[in-house]
């Protein structure tokens, strides 16, 4: 089936920590973007990358890393710098021409 | 800067009701309009993509409308049933600044 895989589902961290949250597409997309997702907030914009080797900050990039070596690929890591990291983050991807996003299950963040 | 607000916020109606979902947007230059579906820690679940240069689109019960001119768009339910219970989103693809931007939902509760 094609799809956006998430993973893990869940993940604790420890403060001072560095994850990384994996994004896995089949769809053949050229873009790939990360979200986070907190209550009350609605999603915002973290990282975004329009094809392979090249990616863009989003509206909150601070404290998150990423990187497109591969098509099908963009993980992403939240690093010890992210002040409130508890969250949970959204991949999605999309085709050029028609702009529809499609997203993967999500994965949830807790830092205790 | 483009904002996009979804009101209300919650809704509940009972079953067999037909209903309408509303999305505004401050800014008419916008290339695409999407909506969503969120069930509870479920990552979101494209339900209708209506380009800059339609009017309306149709995907079984759903009807998504779009207005440029008065920054508008609705979502209409036909026949609700309970399964429709979920948070739905909507996310205008700004022209501007070529990113999507998201409302916060419409929590919406079917009781049988």
């Amino acid at each position: 089936d094609g799809g956006i895989t998430q993973s893990p589902k869940y993940l604790f961290r420890k403060e001072g920590q560095n994850v990384t949250l994996s994004c896995e597409q089949n769809l053949n997309h050229d873009a790939m973007y990360w979200y986070r997702q907190d209550p009350g907030q609605g999603l915002r914009l973290i990282y975004y990358s329009q094809i392979v080797n090249d990616f863009q900050k989003g509206d909150i990039a601070e404290g998150y890393s990423v990187s497109r070596e591969k098509k099908e690929s963009f993980p992403l890591t939240v690093t010890s710098a992210q002040k409130n990291p508890t969250a949970f983050y959204l991949c999605a991807s999309s085709a050029i021409n028609t702009g529809e996003l499609f997203f993967g299950e999500g994965s949830r963040l807790t830092v205790l | 800067k483009q904002e996009v607000t979804q009101i209300p916020a919650a809704l509940s109606v009972p079953e067999g009701e037909n209903l309408v979902l509303n999305c505004s947007f401050t800014d008419s230059a916008i290339y695409n309009l999407q909506w969503f579906r969120q069930d509870p820690g479920k990552g979101l679940t494209s339900l209708l993509l209506i380009q800059s240069s339609q009017r309306e689109q149709t995907s079984g019960r759903l009807n998504a409308s779009l207005d440029k001119s008065s920054g508008r768009s609705t979502l209409y339910i036909a026949a609700s049933q309970p399964g429709d219970s979920a948070t739905y989103l909507c996310a205008v693809g700004s022209s501007n600044t070529g990113k999507l931007i998201f409302g916060q939902g419409t929590t919406l509760q079917v009781k049988p």
